[in-house]
Order: C-alpha cells, then structure tokens, then sequence
C-alpha cells in the first residue's frame, strides 16, 4: 500500500549537533510538507515542497533545511541554530482526492 | 496571518456527554476542510472532509458542519467516550501564488473524564 515512511521514529541529538529526519513516499506526489509540534501545541509548518527541486519555508524555518532531490523524499535536517529543536515532527502529502497522507512522526530530543 | 483559528484551544467534558469544537477560516479560495484526530505522538487520523457544497457530513459519533458563506466549521461530538481524548485539528486547503496549500488550525485538545 502507498504511504509515507518517516524514520527514525526517536532519535536524541547532543547540543550542536545536526540530524536529519528521513521523509520517503511512495505515493507520487508532487507535494510534501514538514511540521513541527510541541507538547500541547498544534502543527506548525517548517518547510515544504510543491515540486522536484523547489521548496519554500515555512512559519518557522529558521535552524532547519531541507531538500527535494528526489520526488519520494525530503528530508529534513534540523540544524544546530535550532536553539529548541526538541518536538514531534510530522511528514505529509497531500494527493488527489482531498486525502493527506501523513507519517508516524518523529520524536527528537535533545539531550 | 494564521489563517484558521480554532476554539476552545482545550475542553474537558464527562464521558458520555456531547460537545462542539470550531473552526473559522479565512483562506481563500477555498478547497475543502477536514477535520483530524490526533493521538499524542501519532500521525493525525481523517474524520471528515467537505467541499465547498457540502455543509454537514457524519462519521460515526462525529458530525461536522460547514458554513462557506462565513467560513466557519464545526466537529460536534457525541456521547463522547474516553478514547475521544485527543487533539482534533482542522486543516482548510486553499490556492495561493505558491500553488495548492495546507493551512492547520492549532487544534482543540479534548479530555473526556470518567
């Protein structure tokens, strides 16, 4: 069946170090999105992709990047300027027929 | 410039009792509007979707009504049970310049008690 895959789904990171989070689709969709959510609080958009090669930010992409090499991924790496990255990030992908797609999350923490 | 608001941002109710939840937009044009559950740490869950045309649409314990003409939405739940206990967020697809786009609302956490 078609989905999205986010990976891994914990991860911890030291102080000042870089991660990413894997976001893959076997969907073909055009269009994928990054959201960040903290404890209580809604989804808040990082980044996101309408298009192979071309991405825009989001509400909140300062400390993070992405890239959209390839039209099943689009990785987010959160970066050491992320002074808070500890959350729960989502991958989505929205398709045809009014249906999102989304992935497990993935829980970072900083440790 | 959130362009989906939504209300109460949490709401407590007893188990069995039914409850409301809003959401206002003002993304334009207009796509249609869904409602998610969202457990912690899980990906959000799809209740309902509607268009533009449609103004209520029912899955299960869940009804959601929609007003294009004033942007407003509602997720009336009933006879809640404890496993209704989660984030309920609705999300207004729109066109912008950049193209096709998602626009969340910040949710309402819902606690049903015993």
């Amino acid at each position: 069946d078609g989905g999205i895959t986010q990976s891994p789904k914990y991860l911890f990171r030291k102080e000042g170090q870089n991660v990413t989070l894997s976001c893959e689709q076997n969907l073909n969709h055009d269009a994928m999105y990054w959201y960040r959510q903290d404890p209580g609080q809604g989804l808040r958009l990082i980044y996101y992709s309408q298009i192979v090669n071309d991405f825009q930010k989001g509400d909140i992409a300062e400390g993070y990047s992405v890239s959209r090499e390839k039209k099943e991924s689009f990785p987010l790496t959160v970066t050491s300027a992320q002074k808070n990255p500890t959350a729960f990030y989502l991958c989505a992908s929205p398709g045809s027929g009014n249906t999102i797609y989304f992935g497990e999350g993935s829980w970072l923490t900083v440790v | 410039k959130n362009q989906v608001e939504q209300s109460p941002q949490s709401l407590i109710i007893l188990e069995g009792k039914n409850c409301t939840l809003q959401c206002n937009y003002t993304v334009s044009p207009f796509s249609n509007l869904r409602w998610y559950k969202q457990d912690t740490g899980r990906g959000p869950v799809s209740l309902t979707i509607m268009t533009f045309s449609e103004n209520t649409k029912s899955n299960g314990r869940y009804t959601a009504t929609l007003d294009a003409d004033t942007k407003q939405s509602s997720l009336h739940i009933t006879a809640s049970q404890l496993s209704d206990s989660a984030s309920y967020i609705c999300v207004v697809s729109g066109y912008s310049n950049s193209g096709y786009a998602l626009n969340f609302g910040k949710g309402t956490s819902l606690l049903v008690t015993p």
